[in-house]
């Protein structure tokens, strides 16, 4: 089972500054990798799938990079909506998984 | 507009079991994998299973195989997950979700509320 972990486990920020999250894989998973935002009592919301696209409704602010084990997601300003729970999944291997997630807290 | 919607949660005794059912509406149920993600209270999210579109290939996480079985019905929209045998740490917020294709190796676009299933004497 591909283990991903997350960095880091809570970051604090002001709004309007830029985030950066991190997920990175045991191994390499090619670019099968998503992101979601989880507020408290809501489902989570996929932002990002395949590393770098954006789902249907995500605004431009939010983007993904990487590849083979490091993936990140950034969220270029932050807006106060943007303070949530962001977890990274990976589909490239048997079984699906997700990261332990990253709280974005306000500072 | 999408819509998944989940029922059957609630308290059940440790070895005892439960059954969740998801009705879905909004798009075309028979092109698509579905899967049941749980949330433990407080946690992360878990994969706990998952069918193809056509029913063909079902997978488990190694922590609920042998005792959850998840089924479709095309006729009436519906996914289902049979849950047995539970324990204590099967307590959880459970998600009916969407994946973004017909496989079971896949992400999930749309998600229901969840249903609570907690597991206790």
């Amino acid at each position: 089972e591909i283990v991903l972990t997350q960095s880091p486990a809570t970051l604090s920020l002001s709004p309007g500054e830029r985030a950066t999250l991190s997920c990175r894989a045991s191994q390499s998973v090619s670019n099968y990798v998503a992101w979601y935002q989880q507020k408290p009592g809501q489902a989570p919301r996929l932002l990002i799938f395949d590393a770098s696209k954006r789902a249907t409704g995500v605004p431009t602010r939010f983007s993904g990079s990487g590849s083979g084990t490091d993936f990140t997601l950034i969220i270029s300003s932050l807006e106060p909506e943007d303070f949530a729970v962001y977890y990274c999944q990976q589909r490239s291997n048997w079984p699906n998984t997700f990261g332990q997630g990253t709280k974005l807290e306000i500072k | 507009e999408v819509q998944l919607v989940e029922s059957g949660g609630g308290l059940v005794q440790p070895g005892r079991s439960l059954r969740l059912s998801c009705v879905a509406s909004g798009f075309t149920f028979d092109d698509f994998g579905m899967h049941w993600v749980r949330q433990p209270p407080g946690k992360g999210l878990e994969w706990v299973s998952g069918i193809s579109w056509n029913s063909d290939k079902r997978g488990y996480a190694d922590s609920v195989k042998g005792r959850f079985t998840i089924s479709r019905d095309l006729a009436k929209n519906s996914l289902y997950l049979e849950m047995n045998s539970l324990r204590a740490d099967d307590t959880a917020l459970y998600f009916c979700a969407k994946g973004l294709g017909g496989t079971i190796e896949n992400f999930f676009d749309y998600w229901g509320l969840g249903a609570l299933v907690i597991v206790s004497s």
